[in-house]
């Protein structure tokens, strides 16, 4: 299957910083990639969908001004989380797919867990 | 956000038996996902389902498209220690394009 990578993989930060993690797509072009959020033993939400070059969709409740999605090229994706807090600690996950048709599988990276003092 | 309906919610199993968990909806998919997740991991894709009635082995591990396209099943036989995780069954509506994860079955194994 196609390799996602994220970085970093653990993040701790102070609350009111910034943090940036990275999604790549190291053996494919991604033309649309996803990010999730995944709280202790439960599932994954889904955030919001970049695609390469236009503005990210975002999920009924995510914030788009605090979480904040860039995808500048075919293999990266970045989502960065402005003034983090405490409540925003969690594991987060980018996917990324080929495109959006129905044969198009996501592929997971290996997440990054942030936690906020 | 919207989840799919996982059972069974957690498995304690003895190694060598087989497993079974479905996912359910009263909505209809084009595609399901199944897949493993380790602690402190992304998820795995194990089988990627697209018609209804289909039927994909990957190894010891088999899952189902159902026919009325609202469920799907995955079963794994013979379970051995290293199935130990998650799994989480990826419904994709039709019409769409993002995926609905389910709520996730916990496998544990014991040797």
């Amino acid at each position: 299957g196609a390799v996602v990578s994220q970085h970093p993989s653990r993040v701790i930060c102070k609350s009111g910083t910034s943090v940036k993690i990275e999604c790549r797509s190291l053996d494919f072009q991604a033309t649309t990639m996803f990010w999730y959020r995944q709280f202790p033993k439960k599932s994954l939400m889904l955030m919001a969908t970049s695609n390469e070059g236009s503005k990210a969709t975002y999920e009924q409740g995510v914030e788009k001004d605090k979480f904040l999605i860039n995808h500048a090229s075919l293999t990266l994706s970045t989502l960065t989380v402005t003034s983090a807090h405490p409540e925003d600690s969690s594991f987060y996950i980018c996917s990324a797919s080929l495109g959006t048709s129905e044969y198009n599988e996501q592929f997971f990276g290996p997440g990054t867990r942030l936690t906020v003092l | 956000g919207q989840q799919l309906n996982q059972s069974p919610q957690s498995m304690f199993i003895q190694e060598g038996e087989d497993v079974s968990m479905n996912c359910t909806s009263s909505s209809i998919f084009n595609t399901w996902l199944w897949y493993k997740q380790d602690p402190g991991e992304g998820p795995v894709l194990l089988i990627a389902l697209y018609k209804a009635g289909e039927l994909t082995s990957n190894g010891r591990l088999t899952a189902q498209f159902g026919i009325t396209r609202k469920d799907s099943f995955l079963n794994i036989s013979a379970s051995i220690p290293s199935d130990v995780g998650i799994y989480f069954c990826a419904g994709r509506l039709s019409g769409t394009y993002k995926y609905i994860f389910g709520t996730g079955t916990r496998l544990k194994v014991l040797a």
